[in-house]
């Protein structure tokens, strides 16, 4: 199956930006995700990018993606204390017929005040 | 709108019983999913379902059996637990199989002694 690889921890500063990073493996990786796990809470959809995309932007997310390098980032502006969740990347593979998400381990971002 | 709901929220076993968790949306999803998370770990999927009357399994559906009773409902069947299948699940649902965002119900936290 697809490989998604995320770091385990983000530790940041109230006020600071974070950045989540993630690569995955399959070139031909149609959507890719990012979701937010708040602690005892499902995940919630943040943003989305199409992988003919080179960057989204959403009040304070950015998301950058590299296609060449298989990379995905979550620039998160203005950090906030309320930002401190599980951030999970997931990619969607072309011609995947369950529809099914390859998802990494999660990026722990704990914001200090 | 409630979106996704799964009941029961919490649950213990004792190893051998049998449960089942409910997933039920009301968004007019065709296509609805089961998805374990494990501690340190993205989420794997067990079983899915593009449409009522259909089923296919997923990474992990060992120990596991799934009914799409109709088109809003997806319930998950463990018919003997065992301490391995300790996990939180989340259901998630979205509105066509391969194309679209899925979108995750609050989880089932279980507990298999």
């Amino acid at each position: 199956g697809e490989d998604v690889e995320q770091s385990l921890f983000l530790s940041v500063r109230e006020g600071d930006s974070s950045v989540i990073n993630c690569t995955y493996t399959d070139s031909s990786s149609t959507y890719l995700y990012w979701y937010k796990q708040e602690p005892g809470a499902g995940l919630q959809l943040l943003t989305y990018i199409f992988s003919n995309m080179d960057m989204k932007q959403d009040q304070r997310l950015t998301v950058l993606l590299n296609k060449k390098d298989k990379h995905l980032s979550l620039r998160i502006a203005d950090t906030q204390t309320g930002d401190s969740a599980i951030y999970f990347c997931a990619e969607k593979a072309r011609g995947s017929t369950l529809g099914r998400l390859y998802f990494g381990r999660g990026t722990q971002l704990t914001v200090w005040p | 709108n409630a979106g996704v709901t799964q009941t029961p929220k919490f649950q213990v076993l004792k190893t051998g019983q049998s449960m089942t968790l409910q997933c039920a949306q009301d968004m007019n999803h065709n296509s609805m999913y089961w998805y374990r998370q494990d501690p340190g770990m993205g989420l794997r999927l067990i079983y899915y379902s593009a449409s009522e009357g259909t089923t296919d399994k997923g990474e992990v559906p060992n120990g596991y059996n799934v009914s799409r009773l109709n088109k809003r409902e997806f319930s998950l069947r463990l018919e003997s637990a065992a301490p391995s299948q300790t996990s939180v699940y989340f259901c998630a649902s979205s509105p066509r199989e391969a194309a679209d965002t899925q979108y995750f119900g609050p989880g089932t936290r279980l507990t298999v002694l």
